[in-house]
């Protein structure tokens, strides 16, 4: 089956830097990449995704690259501010063959002010 | 907010005992999934439905049921629970919907968890 590996565990940065997160997946069937952010006592929600068929995906302060080749994929986040403070989890899925997803094991993300 | 309510949200029982979890949905979506969070390890699937009485096995189903009798309710069920049991348990519910390219667009939408502690 598929396992995803997800660096750094934890990540501290100042408000204003930039964030990285990366993961690597190992079956090449996988065609479909959503990041999900779970503040503290709440379930994980959606914040982007990526596709197969694209490389790269912006969404105002976040974005997501994806290469294919290597099995790699991004979650960049610029201007962090507090509320970006939570537990990041990429996750990866064969979208042919049903919607389960599997997850990294999540990247503690903290922005100090 | 997607209408999604697990209950309990806290339960400390003893090893053995049978415990059972329930997930409710008001969103009418086909799909619904128990996951299970440990540090270190993400979220795991434990067993998901695509249909009412539908089920099938996740990654990590070993001492672990599932029912799904109506569209609205999931129930997970530790018939004897251990202490490598304790862990916070998620459900998430989908829809299987497509874009005009025809790919899968189901996002999965998560309750709030629920802690459980087997001593």
């Amino acid at each position: 089956g598929e396992n995803v590996e997800q660096h750094p565990s934890t990540l501290s940065v100042q408000e204003g830097d930039s964030a990285v997160i990366k993961c690597t997946y190992s079956d090449s069937a996988s065609n479909y990449f959503p990041w999900y952010k779970q503040e503290l006592g709440k379930g994980p929600q959606l914040i982007i995704d990526i596709r197969s068929n694209v490389g790269e995906k912006k969404d105002q302060r976040i974005a997501v690259t994806l290469n294919k080749t290597a099995k790699h994929f991004s979650l960049h986040i610029t201007e962090t501010q507090p509320e970006d403070s939570a537990v990041y989890f990429c996750a990866a899925s064969n979208q042919a063959a049903g919607n389960k997803l599997t997850f990294g094991g999540g990247t503690r993300v903290l922005v100090k002010p | 907010d997607a209408g999604i309510t697990q209950s309990p949200r806290h339960k400390v029982t003893e090893t053995g005992t049978p415990v059972t979890l329930r997930c409710h949905q008001t969103e009418n979506h086909r799909y619904m999934y128990w996951y299970r969070q440990d540090p270190g390890h993400g979220l795991r699937l434990i067993h998901y439905s695509y249909g009412v009485k539908d089920t099938d096995k996740g990654e990590v189903s070993d001492g672990y049921s599932v029912s799904r009798s109506k569209t609205e309710d999931f129930l997970l069920t530790l018939e004897s629970a251990t202490s490598s049991q304790t862990s916070v348990y998620f459900c998430a519910i989908s829809e299987r919907q497509t874009n005009p390219a025809g790919l899968n667009t189901g996002e999965l939408f998560f309750g709030e968890g629920s802690r459980l502690t087997v001593l």
